[in-house]
C-alpha cells in the first residue's frame, strides 16, 4: 500500500518570502501525485498534480512541483509569498489501476508573516 | 448553484441521535467519495460510489451507513455514533474513477458528538 510523508507539521514564512513544502511517498511504481490547499472552513482545492511526462508540474497561485522518482519525493514551492497563502497544504498519492483512491499525507499548516 | 455543496456545515448531535449528511454535485461528475478529516490525523478514504454503485468501503463501522440515490447526490446517514467520530467530513466528485482523475471537494460537515 502506498503511504505519504510530509515532514514539516507546521511551517513560518514571511510574506515576499519563498515556501517550499516537503512531500515524500512510498509506493513500488510511479504514482500520481496530488497537493491540495485548504484554507479555514474550507474544503480542499486542489493547486496541482503529477500523473506522467515532465516532472516539473505547474499549478494555480503560483505554485509548482517537482516530480524526482529516485527521491521518492513530490515538494511543492512558490517563489513569493502571499498572506493569502497561509493555510493547510495536502499532499496525496494514487496508486495506479485501483480505483482513483488517495491516501493524503497528515499536512503542513503555513502561517504567514507581514 | 456550482461545485459540490454539502448540508448541513455544522452538525452536534447525541449519542443516540439519528441525523444525515447530504452532499450534492453540480459537476456532471459519476464518482462521489466521503472523507473523514479529524485533527491530528490525515484524511481517511471513508467511501467510493461510480455510477450509483459502492465500489469501496474502507473498513468504515456500520454505525455509518452511505447512500447514493443518483450520481448528484450523496448521503452519510450516521447513528449511535461515539466522540471519536467527531470530526470534519468531506464529500468529494471526479468524472469517474481511473488513474490520477481530479477530486473536487465540498466545504465539509463538522460534526460534533456529544
Amino acid at each position: 500500500a502506498q503511504s505519504v510523508t510530509q515532514p514539516d507539521i507546521h511551517i513560518t514564512v514571511s510574506e515576499g518570502a519563498s515556501l517550499e513544502l516537503r512531500c515524500n511517498y512510498s509506493y513500488g511504481a510511479t504514482p500520481y501525485l496530488f497537493w491540495y490547499v485548504q484554507s479555514p472552513g474550507q474544503g480542499l482545492q486542489l493547486l496541482l498534480k503529477y500523473f506522467s511526462g515532465d516532472t516539473l508540474v505547474q499549478g494555480i497561485k503560483g505554485f509548482e512541483a517537482e516530480f524526482k522518482r529516485s527521491q521518492s519525493s513530490f515538494n511543492l514551492r512558490k517563489p513569493s509569498v502571499h498572506w493569502s497563502d497561509a493555510a493547510e497544504y495536502f499532499c496525496a498519492v494514487g496508486a495506479r489501476a485501483a480505483g482513483n483512491k488517495l491516501t493524503f499525507g497528515g499536512g503542513t499548516r503555513v502561517l504567514v508573516k507581514p | 448553484e456550482t461545485g459540490v455543496t454539502q448540508t448541513p456545515r455544522h452538525l452536534v448531535m447525541g449519542m443516540t441521535n439519528k441525523k444525515s449528511l447530504k452532499c450534492e454535485q453540480h459537476l456532471g461528475h459519476n464518482a462521489m467519495y466521503w472523507y473523514k478529516q479529524s485533527a491530528k490525523k490525515p484524511l481517511e478514504l471513508m467511501f467510493v460510489y461510480n455510477f450509483k454503485e459502492q465500489t469501496e468501503n474502507n473498513s468504515v463501522p456500520s454505525r455509518f451507513s452511505p447512500e447514493c440515490p443518483n450520481s448528484s447526490h450523496l448521503f452519510l446517514h450516521l447513528h449511535t455514533l461515539q466522540p471519536e467520530d467527531s470530526a470534519l467530513y468531506l464529500c468529494a466528485s471526479s468524472h469517474g474513477t481511473g488513474d490520477g482523475e481530479t477530486q473536487y471537494f465540498g466545504p465539509g460537515t463538522r460534526l460534533l458528538v456529544l
